[in-house]
């Protein structure tokens, strides 16, 4: 069926780095964008970034543009989010999600359960 | 960035009666790029609405979205015990995507 699986998630010092993955299956991944989403403790949901389906062009929050970088490797259905010099206020679970379309300019359709990351010294 | 405002931030609706959510963006949103999500606690947010007013598949006719411009509403119809979540606009007509801020619908 249909899924997406993240992991990398775990407990990590603030300023140091943290790389999450997200294995798909049961879809054609390298015709999709693909989204990161994380969500804080009792919060809402934020946007974090998208990578297009043949990861040709990304996009980022404000908050996290210069320390996180979204990739994708279509040969091995797996996205990426690497995290750099992570602050406390990136404690979330982070969602990878599938848009609709390539282009990432549709919803999210298809979500996976999420990995917790916690940065805490 | 396009702010999305929901309202209101929680509602207790009788069970079989109607709930309404309301999201206002802070510019107009184009090509009806406007989705609705659930999500019920522990678990993932799952689409229910694109496109402002199209039922994602699987999605029980009950819910259903409505809007044009800045003003976007998410009807359920008549409640029923597993629509107990929150609910979630987020347009996406322009990068950064964004999400209202959910809106908790409980059983009164």
């Amino acid at each position: 069926q249909v899924q997406l699986v993240e992991s990398g998630g775990g407990v990590v010092q603030p300023g140091r780095s943290l790389r999450l993955s997200c294995a798909a299956s049961g879809f054609i991944f390298s015709s999709f964008g693909v989204h990161w989403v994380r969500q804080a403790p009792g919060k809402g949901l934020e946007w974090v970034a998208v990578i297009w389906y043949d990861g040709s062009t990304k996009f980022y929050a404000d908050s996290v543009k210069g320390r996180f970088t979204i990739s994708r490797d279509n040969s091995e259905n797996t996205l990426f989010l690497q995290m750099n010099s992570l602050r406390a206020e990136d404690t979330a679970v982070y969602y990878c999600a599938r848009d609709q379309l390539g282009d990432g300019l549709g919803g999210m359709d298809v979500w996976g359960q999420g990995t917790t990351v916690t940065v805490s010294s | 960035d396009i702010v999305m405002t929901q309202s209101p931030d929680s509602l207790a609706v009788s069970l079989g009666e109607r709930a309404t959510i309301n999201c206002k963006s802070s510019q107009s949103i184009l090509y009806s790029s406007l989705a609705w999500y659930q999500q019920k606690p522990g678990l993932p947010p799952k689409l229910l609405i694109y496109r402002t007013s199209t039922r994602e598949s699987g999605v029980p006719h009950r819910f259903s979205g409505s809007g044009s411009g800045t003003d976007f509403t998410l009807t359920i119809s008549s409640l029923q015990a597993e629509d107990v979540a929150v609910y979630y606009c987020q347009q996406y007509f322009s990068t950064p995507r964004t999400f209202g801020q959910g809106t908790k619908v409980e059983i009164k």
